[in-house]
């Protein structure tokens, strides 16, 4: 079945820092990929999105590119801020709509 | 209102008790989904309902489990004789049909099982 692997955590950040989170997936057919953030007392809510492959999604000065020849999807950001402190879930959506989610990555910037 | 609703948002039980969880979808989801999701941990699937089509059951862990959702709209999570083992944060999303769509995410129901 469909399966979302991200990078394990907790990853611990100086604000400024270049940020990477790897994420690669397994999926039959054309997934659509996801970014999902959990900020502290809050709910799950969609970062950024990509329907296919060679798109690249982008919010709040992030981004994650869709490279179906290494089936990634990994999260970017040049210069992360104390409030992007949060649990990051990659995620797909495949081809009989059921959304799989990666195992989040826990991100803390100190200032 | 306008997101997923959850009900309870908190529910202490006995081991032994049965218990329900409610989820109310955005109007007009016809895809709808519960999630558990542990202390420090990722999002397990549970459940997933799309339309008229059976449910896809593949991640409830075990037959004390069960789900059904009412006129394809309102849904309840069904966990009977609860564990110890059962406490979490039980999350439940909806989104429209196109595989490109987000998920909207309910608050969840905490639950805590003594």
């Amino acid at each position: 079945g469909d399966s979302v692997t991200q990078m394990e955590g907790p990853v611990t950040l100086s604000e400024e820092a270049f940020l990477t989170i790897n994420c690669t997936y397994t999926a039959t057919g054309y997934p659509s990929l996801f970014w999902y953030v959990q900020y502290p007392g809050e709910g799950l809510q969609l970062l950024l999105k990509a329907t296919k492959a060679d798109d690249k999604g982008s919010n709040k000065g992030f981004e994650a590119t869709y490279r179906k020849e290494t089936t990634s999807f990994h999260l970017e950001k040049g210069s992360v801020q104390v409030s992007d402190s949060a649990v990051y879930f990659c995620a797909l959506r495949g081809n009989a709509g059921k959304s799989t989610f990666g195992d989040g990555t826990t991100l803390t910037v100190k200032p | 209102g306008a997101g997923v609703s959850q009900s309870p948002s908190n529910k202490v039980t006995e081991k032994g008790k049965d218990v329900e969880l409610r989820c109310d979808p955005i109007s007009g989801h016809t895809a709808l989904y519960w999630y558990r999701q542990s202390l420090g941990q990722g999002l397990e699937f549970l459940i997933y309902f799309q339309g008229n089509s059976a449910p896809d059951k593949s991640g409830l862990p075990s037959d004390r489990f069960s789900a059904e959702r009412t006129g394809g709209s309102v849904s309840t999570l069904t966990i009977q004789r609860t564990q110890q083992e059962d406490s979490a944060v039980y999350l439940c999303a909806s989104s429209p049909g196109g595989l490109g769509e987000k998920l909207f995410f309910g608050s969840g129901t905490q639950l805590s099982v003594l």
